[in-house]
């Protein structure tokens, strides 16, 4: 199995909505990581959990909330988001974080939508 | 900081017509260089890792290869299904970084 499988597809929400973003990987990686995209950018490093310990936190909004409640779950929180974090999120996984080999799997992604 | 840059943004292929990508980068400490495939809507899939210049990597019509400045991604006789985003991404003393992509569409 090397899947990362994350969970909604598509999320439409409104600003004062308080929503999830779930995320799962059974391939044993000890790092796990939430990505933004926006259209026609490159990914955005958000958040890295390394052995269900947060380690990278880039700088972002209070709105967003990560959570890493086993090695093969991750979850995003969202409450009170803004139109502007409409966006692509991506979960990725890897073995270990730091290795040279951070190859990292990519789940399909949660389309969200902000009104 | 590291930077990764891609071009062109966009490039229209005839089916047969190969061509290159080209990915420059400035890193500290390269660890990897790493190309992805992006389809509409989807996450990133792995490609290539490259790790020292001169090294080719090959898979299919797509044939990886990396120098100390940049990276290059030939096409050999693309086909429609090789349609998407390719991404670069570089791995040094920091998180992964990526470029914003090459949008290829191939023609039938």
């Amino acid at each position: 199995d090397t899947e990362v499988t994350q969970t909604p597809k598509h999320l439409v929400m409104g600003m004062t909505n308080k929503k999830s973003l779930k995320c799962e990987q059974h391939m044993g990686h000890r790092a796990m990581y939430w990505y933004k995209q926006k259209a026609k950018k490159p990914p955005e490093l958000m958040f890295v959990y390394s052995y269900e310990k947060l380690s990278i936190n880039e700088s972002v909004p209070s709105r967003f909330s990560p959570e890493c409640p086993n090695s093969s779950l991750l979850n995003l929180h969202l409450h009170a988001l803004q139109p502007e974090d409409s966006a692509l999120y991506l979960c990725a996984s890897s073995q270990v974080r730091g290795e040279a080999n951070e190859k990292l799997f990519f789940g399909s992604g949660t389309q969200l939508s902000v009104l | 900081e590291d930077q990764v840059t891609q071009s062109p943004e966009a490039l229209r292929l005839q089916e047969g017509e190969s061509s290159s990508l080209n990915c420059s980068y400035t890193v500290s400490g390269l660890r990897g260089l790493f190309w992805y495939r992006q389809d509409p809507g989807k996450g990133p899939e792995f490609l290539f890792t490259l790790y020292s210049a001169g090294e080719e990597k090959e898979k299919e019509r797509l044939k990886a290869t990396l120098t100390k400045k940049e990276s290059f991604l030939h096409i050999t006789a693309p086909k429609p299904e090789d349609s998407a985003t390719y991404l670069c991404a570089v791995q040094g003393n920091n998180d992964m970084r990526f470029g914003a992509g090459t949008r290829l569409t191939v023609k039938p």
